[in-house]
């Protein structure tokens, strides 16, 4: 079956100690990328990679960092997460193609509290 | 910057209704527009997927249609039930990268 696979689901941490969500998909897409959902603001990018080894920042980066070092693997990492990137995390993939013009498929999020 | 609004942000019909979501975008250079439902504290199904050079795409009960030089895209969800409720969200991929750019949803409740 064709997935996103977010991990954890749902974590509640403390500030400062360094996190990492992990997001794998089986699609063999090059592009993916991270969202947050907040009340009000909507869901915002913070990161994107058009492939292995390349990435880019998105809308909201501050605080984040993420790594591709394999084509289906691409951890969010919080190296010293703070109470304000408390939120439900999405993760999201697609293929690339000439012309953007490819569906994009989403994981079952990651509820993160810091407190 | 593309700049995505839906209205409305909540919406409650008895169940058996029609109804219409809007969704408004600001730029009309996209790739394509996505439909998706967002049921509560959960992840995102894609419902339905508008290429640009597309006028309208349909699933079972539900029918999106774009008009890319107006700026606007409507999700038609017939004969509603309980089970439709949920959150809609419309995201619009822009010729400008490839980011999505959300709206904020419309909240949907289906009363029995």
């Amino acid at each position: 079956e064709a997935q996103v696979t977010q991990n954890p689901r749902y974590l509640i941490t403390v500030t400062g100690k360094k996190l990492t969500v992990t997001c794998s998909q089986n699609m063999n897409h090059e592009y993916m990328s991270w969202y947050r959902q907040d009340p009000g603001l909507g869901l915002r990018q913070i990161y994107y990679s058009m492939n292995v080894e390349v990435t880019d920042k998105g809308d909201v980066p501050e605080g984040y960092k993420v790594s591709r070092k394999e084509k289906r693997n691409f951890p969010l990492i919080l190296e010293s997460p703070s109470p304000n990137q408390t939120s439900l995390y999405f993760c999201a993939s697609r293929p690339y193609r000439t012309g953007g013009d490819t569906e994009a498929f989403f994981g079952q999020g990651t509820r993160l509290t810091v407190v | 910057k593309q700049e995505v609004t839906q209205i409305p942000a909540a919406l409650s019909v008895p169940e058996g209704e029609n109804l219409v979501l809007n969704c408004s975008f600001t730029d009309s250079a996209i790739y394509n527009l996505q439909w998706f439902r967002q049921d509560p504290g959960k992840g995102l199904t894609s419902l339905l997927l508008i290429q640009s050079s597309q006028r309208e795409q349909t699933s079972g009960r539900l029918n999106a249609s774009l008009d890319k030089s107006s700026g606007r895209s409507t999700l038609y969800i017939a004969a509603s039930q309980p089970g439709d409720s949920a959150t809609y969200l419309c995201a619009v991929n822009s010729n400008s990268g490839y980011a999505l750019n959300f709206g904020k949803g419309t909240s949907l409740l289906v009363t029995p």
